[in-house]
């Protein structure tokens, strides 16, 4: 089974408008870290959001929040007001606390958004 | 600003000719990660340095190898690139191995094969 899900392949959003990136996990640890990175046509992956399994959230900008429901094991990611720069691939990562997992961030397929003025 | 560099951003080899990607930070984590991202897939993590302790993935070709100088240095060495090593690398860093640690990534090194 896929430790970390993304349903959506595309998205399409307007300009100024929110769009939600969805991310299922499947983990049976009671630890562990749930990661959201956008990675440009250019290649960098930017770290965008943390969700820890003890509820802890670390966003680098205030656009940006998560939409966690552990007992569903959903993550999804909330982009408010999108801009044009958004247009990126968006890939949801977990790691998991087990030391014999390793230190593997485990990423989806990612989601392509698109966003239009 | 600290952060993860990568050089070169672009590299291009022949078949069978060893090529060296290089990593540095400045954030002074101690643990330092080689990625590799094939076109229109998630990156697959290659192996990792605790300091100076490596660890190597089990499905890593030998064909990969690392080196990691000092805190500071990470150097990814493929010895006889294989048109199917072609892909973005990613090098990455962490403070620590914990679940909760954010990895921060560089630039990449997008490496083609002729």
């Amino acid at each position: 089974a896929q430790k970390i899900t993304q349903t959506q392949p595309g998205m399409f959003v307007q300009e100024k408008e929110a769009v939600t990136l969805d991310c299922t996990y499947d983990t049976s640890d009671q630890s562990y870290g749930l990661f959201w990175y956008k990675q440009p046509s250019s290649g960098e992956m930017i770290f965008l959001i943390y969700q820890g399994s003890y509820d802890e959230q670390n966003a680098t900008e205030g656009r940006y929040s998560l939409n966690f429901q552990k007992a569903r094991k959903s993550a999804n990611l909330v982009i408010s007001a999108s801009q044009l720069g958004d247009s990126a691939m968006y890939f949801c990562a977990m790691r998991e606390g087990r030391r014999q997992a390793g230190t593997a961030l485990i990423f989806g397929k990612g989601t392509t958004l698109s966003v239009s003025s | 600003d600290a952060m993860v560099i990568q050089n070169p951003r672009y590299q291009v080899t022949q078949f069978g000719k060893p090529v060296t990607l290089s990593c540095s930070q400045t954030l002074n984590h101690n643990v330092m990660y080689w990625y590799q991202q094939k076109s229109s897939q998630a990156p697959k993590l290659l192996f990792h340095y605790y300091d100076k302790d490596f660890n190597n993935e089990a499905d890593t070709p030998d064909n990969f190898q690392s080196r990691r100088p000092n805190t500071s240095f990470c150097f990814l060495d493929i010895r006889s690139p294989g048109l199917g090593d072609a892909a973005m690398y990613l090098c990455a860093t962490s403070p620590y191995e914990y679940s909760t640690d954010t990895q921060y990534f560089g630039p990449g090194t997008r490496l083609t094969v002729l």
